[in-house]
């Protein structure tokens, strides 16, 4: 049984538009939400977090905005770049540390 | 400073023998956490330790997987009696302390495929 799941797959952005990841999860509980970033042959590196009493958080060209009531998170990478190509994984984490991962959504970005 | 290390990256061994996978924390964090992922999978939580205790260790399939962190820096994960099924990328990561707001980075893995 999933608790956080990542529908898509796979995305395909052109360079410069806008990005958008998907993410649901089951839990209720969950308090905390990553987005990590993975390229091949390398372990998941930190892109962005929010915690659950807040509904949107930026980091440059990464937002992540949480809908708590719908239980939904999603990711904007604005404008897209070609070395944003990577597989993107939604995380949650309930009280401490243990981090709970989605299957992962591959972005390619074409120039 | 180096980042989180894991040795070997790759292991390949018959079903039913033993292996050890090693990783070496960022020096001065105190939290080390494995996981596993499976192809097409996500990373799936195993244990984590907070200095040489094993503080969560549920993620634990079976009584043939177990961990340890002796000096509370490097840590060793050991499984007896390999399966085929136990073919995947095992993850390490390490934060400064336990705690959603200590970022966790990761390993590169070790790749362990089971004939």
């Amino acid at each position: 049984d999933q608790q956080v799941k990542q529908n898509s797959p796979s995305l395909s952005v052109q360079e410069g538009r806008i990005s958008i990841l998907n993410c649901d999860y089951t839990n209720s509980m969950f308090d905390y939400f990553l987005w990590y970033k993975k390229y091949p042959a390398e372990g998941p590196t930190f892109l962005i977090s929010i915690s659950s009493i807040k509904d949107k958080n930026e980091d440059g060209r990464f937002t992540v905005f949480l809908n708590k009531s719908a239980k939904h998170l999603s990711l904007h990478i604005v404008p897209s770049q070609p070395g944003d190509s990577a597989v993107y994984f939604c995380a949650a984490s309930l009280g401490y540390s243990t981090l709970t991962f989605g299957k992962g959504t591959m972005l390619l970005v074409s120039p | 400073g180096a980042g989180v290390s894991q040795t070997p990256s790759n292991k390949v061994t018959e079903k039913g023998k033993y292996v050890e996978l090693r990783c070496d924390p960022i020096s001065g964090h105190t939290a080390l956490y494995w996981y596993r992922q499976s192809l097409g999978q996500g990373p799936e939580f195993l244990i984590y330790f907070q200095g040489t205790g094993a503080a969560d260790d549920s993620g634990l399939p079976n009584d043939r997987f177990f961990a340890v962190r002796p000096e509370g820096s490097v840590s060793t994960l050991k499984i007896q009696r390999t399966e085929r099924g136990d073919s995947a990328v095992y993850l390490c990561a390490s934060s400064l302390e336990a705690g959603r707001n200590n970022e966790q980075f990761f390993g590169p893995g070790t790749r362990l495929t089971v004939l």
